[in-house]
């Protein structure tokens, strides 16, 4: 149980195009979702919030105007980056705590993102 | 005050050696502590938790040590195997979102690589 997919794996744009990451609880709802990005041998950054119907909460010093975050339903929460530059390349994680279920996340498999 | 500081930053040891890790915190309010092991190119996939209510907690070869008066926290993975390779990161969170923290948002620490030789 538990489990969190993320789609797709990996995706290589063309730099001013857009993104999206797509992320689901397969098992279990999860009001709560959370987007991470890591640098290559770094920890996971956590770059934003996401509630079920409601607005996302951003980190400190993360755009939201470039990183659009959606979760419209308890088992699916998208990210999409806007008007990607190499810079964003980056390897993008989502989490998700069960409804109900407290402080456990469950991470998805990750996305690698390459911007051209 | 919301950091969690990890080490060491690698570790080597042999097959069937004991590997320790280490994480200190500095806000109280945290009261849970999860260790992730993430492969390369892989996600964090939660390996055992622990609440400030135990000092100790077992699941097979890993346990986790919690010293709340010290705010210090250790993963100890036994016999360890080459197969554990990885790299291992300590989290913590505070369930009532206090001390400056949003409610089970995590703070990881810094990460540890982990190699085991055969």
């Amino acid at each position: 149980g538990a489990v969190v997919s993320q789609h797709p794996s990996r995706v290589i744009c063309k730099s001013g195009t857009s993104v999206k990451i797509e992320c689901r609880s397969l098992d279990f709802q999860a009001t709560t979702m959370f987007w991470y990005r890591q640098f290559p041998k770094q920890s996971l950054m956590l770059m934003a919030t996401s509630n079920e119907g409601s607005k996302a909460t951003y980190e400190q010093g993360v755009e939201k105007d470039k990183f659009l975050i959606n979760h419209a339903s308890l088992t699916l929460s998208t990210l999409t980056v806007t008007s990607a530059h190499p810079e964003d390349s980056s390897f993008y994680i989502c989490s998700a705590s069960p409804s109900g279920g407290g402080d456990t996340q469950y991470f998805g498999p990750g996305t690698r993102l390459t911007v051209l | 005050q919301q950091q969690v500081k990890q080490s060491p930053q690698s570790l080597i040891v042999q097959k069937g050696g004991i590997s320790i890790i280490n994480c200190a915190y500095e806000n109280t309010a945290f009261d849970y502590f999860p260790w992730y092991q993430q492969f390369p190119g892989k996600g964090p996939a939660l390996l055992i938790a622990i609440r400030p209510d135990v000092s100790e907690k077992k699941e097979g070869r890993f346990t986790i040590s919690f010293n709340k008066s010290a705010k210090q926290f250790s993963l100890h993975i036994m016999d360890s195997q080459p197969g554990d390779s990885a790299t291992y990161f300590c989290a913590a969170s505070s369930s009532s979102g206090a001390g400056g923290t949003s409610y089970g948002k995590l703070t990881f620490g810094q990460g540890t690589i982990l190699t085991v030789h055969p």
